[in-house]
């Protein structure tokens, strides 16, 4: 059976602090990862990783994806109070079937 | 550009009820996937259709059931509910079958059995 799990489930930081979210894997027939933010209702989409190495980035988001050692890390840097969400962490399978994790709640105080 | 629409937002329902809820698809998008997500839960993958037909299934009984619309909206049917079917429902579109695109969420259908 597939395995998303996330690390830590929980985080509470402060206004400028970075955070690193992690999400590591097994599973069957590895296509993609893909990271959502989701605040109270739809997930919105971040990144999507497909090659080792290579960092994605989006102003102060950024992802990169080791498929080695299976896992995957989400930076923020400069943290905002609009960044408190809930961060899911999602792998693709060769059929395209996505399984996610059950997510980091992330909580920026001013 | 209209993104995904669900419908209704809320719902309150007894057990062994039966809810229908609805999804509109963003513009452009043909691919339609159901999720549940209980509080404090990852999604979990229902089903997909694409051409009106169910092509993939996760882990679900035959309670859950779907359909596809010729315009590409979709429905979630759930028969007889159970209590532990309280949750929150996600409908996500994307383009073309079996292709390397991110599926765009809608806000979901809160759905409270009593």
């Amino acid at each position: 059976e597939d395995k998303v799990v996330q690390s830590p489930l929980s985080l509470v930081v402060h206004e400028g602090d970075t955070v690193t979210l992690n999400c590591s894997y097994e599973v069957t027939n590895f296509r993609s990862l893909l990271w959502y933010k989701q605040e109270k209702k739809a997930p919105t989409f971040l990144f999507m990783l497909t090659s080792s190495g290579i960092e994605k980035k989006s102003g102060r988001l950024s992802s990169i994806l080791d498929k080695k050692e299976l896992f995957s890390i989400l930076n923020i840097t400069a943290t905002q109070t609009g960044d408190s969400a809930v961060y899911l962490c999602a792998v693709v399978r060769s059929n395209y079937k996505l399984t996610f994790g059950k997510g980091t709640l992330l909580t920026v105080n001013p | 550009d209209a993104g995904v629409t669900q419908s209704p937002t809320h719902l309150i329902k007894t057990r062994g009820q039966q809810v229908t809820l609805r999804c509109s698809p963003k513009s452009g998008h043909d691919t339609v996937s159901w999720y549940q997500q209980a509080l404090g839960q990852g999604p979990q993958f229902i089903f997909q259709y694409y051409e009106e037909e169910e092509r993939q299934r996760g882990n679900f009984p035959d309670r859950f059931s779907g359909h596809q619309f010729p315009n590409y909206s979709s429905e979630l049917n759930v028969n007889a509910l159970l209590l532990g079917d309280s949750a929150l429902y996600l409908c996500a579109s994307s383009f073309g079958f079996m292709k390397e695109q991110p599926q765009h969420f809608g806000d979901g259908t809160r759905l409270s059995i009593l």
